[in-house]
């Protein structure tokens, strides 16, 4: 089935401590993006790839780090620089055309203790 | 720069009854508009999008939306709703700046609907 996998789905981690989040699509789409949800806040955009070995801060990329070196994998890295990591990450790709949608995997909720 | 406004953030309404989720966006150029739906702890699902043409656009499971430029407002309707609707609802924009819109989608704050029995 194609689609956009993301792991974990839940993660629990130490204040202070750097975390990967894993995501992985199968639709051979050159756009990803990851998106950051917080109650009442709707989805803000962390960072974004248009295509392989290039990516763009969004709104929120403070705290945040990302890499893609396979158009199929963008992993996201929230850092010990993050003040308040602790909320629902979306990974999300399209063709990156104009009108596109968006495909959004199921999510990793993250918790910081 | 463009923004979504969902006006409201909760809509609690009884099965069967019609229900109406607000959205305005502002944008200073072309946009294409999208609603989708999430269930909880789950991603986002498309409903509908607009691109161009017709105002009316009909989506998934019985909603429609309509686009109104002098209003600059994509309302979601569907005329009668069941137990299973009951969820969040999130309006989103991508606009046509540069020549190319990347896929990138501003989101308003979502409305969560819950259909009582």
């Amino acid at each position: 089935d194609g689609g956009i996998t993301q792991s974990p789905k839940y993660l629990f981690r130490k204040e202070g401590q750097n975390v990967t989040l894993s995501c992985e699509q199968n639709l051979n789409h050159d756009a990803m993006y990851w998106y950051r949800q917080d109650p009442g806040q709707g989805l803000r955009l962390i960072y974004y790839s248009q295509i392989v070995n290039d990516f763009q801060k969004g709104d929120i990329a403070e705290g945040y780090s990302v890499s893609r070196e396979k158009k199929e994998s963008f992993p996201l890295t929230v850092t010990s620089a993050q003040k308040n990591p602790t909320a629902f990450y979306l990974c999300a790709s399209s063709t990156g055309t104009q009108g596109s949608e968006a495909f959004f995997g199921q999510g990793t909720r993250l918790t910081v203790v | 720069a463009q923004s979504v406004t969902q006006l409201d953030s909760q809509v609690p309404v009884f099965e069967e009854a019609p229900v109406e989720l607000r959205c305005n966006y502002s944008s200073s150029v072309s946009v294409y508009l999208f609603w989708y739906v999430q269930y909880p702890n789950q991603g986002l699902q498309l409903l509908l999008k607009y691109l161009s043409g017709s105002t009316l656009v009909k989506g998934i499971n019985g909603f429609e939306a309509e686009f109104n430029k002098s209003q600059t407002s994509f309302h979601l309707r569907k005329p009668s709703v069941h137990i299973s609707d009951t969820a969040e609802y999130f309006c989103a924009v991508s606009s046509n700046a540069g020549g190319t819109s990347y896929g990138k989608l501003t989101f308003g704050q979502g409305t969560i609907l819950t259909v009582h029995p």
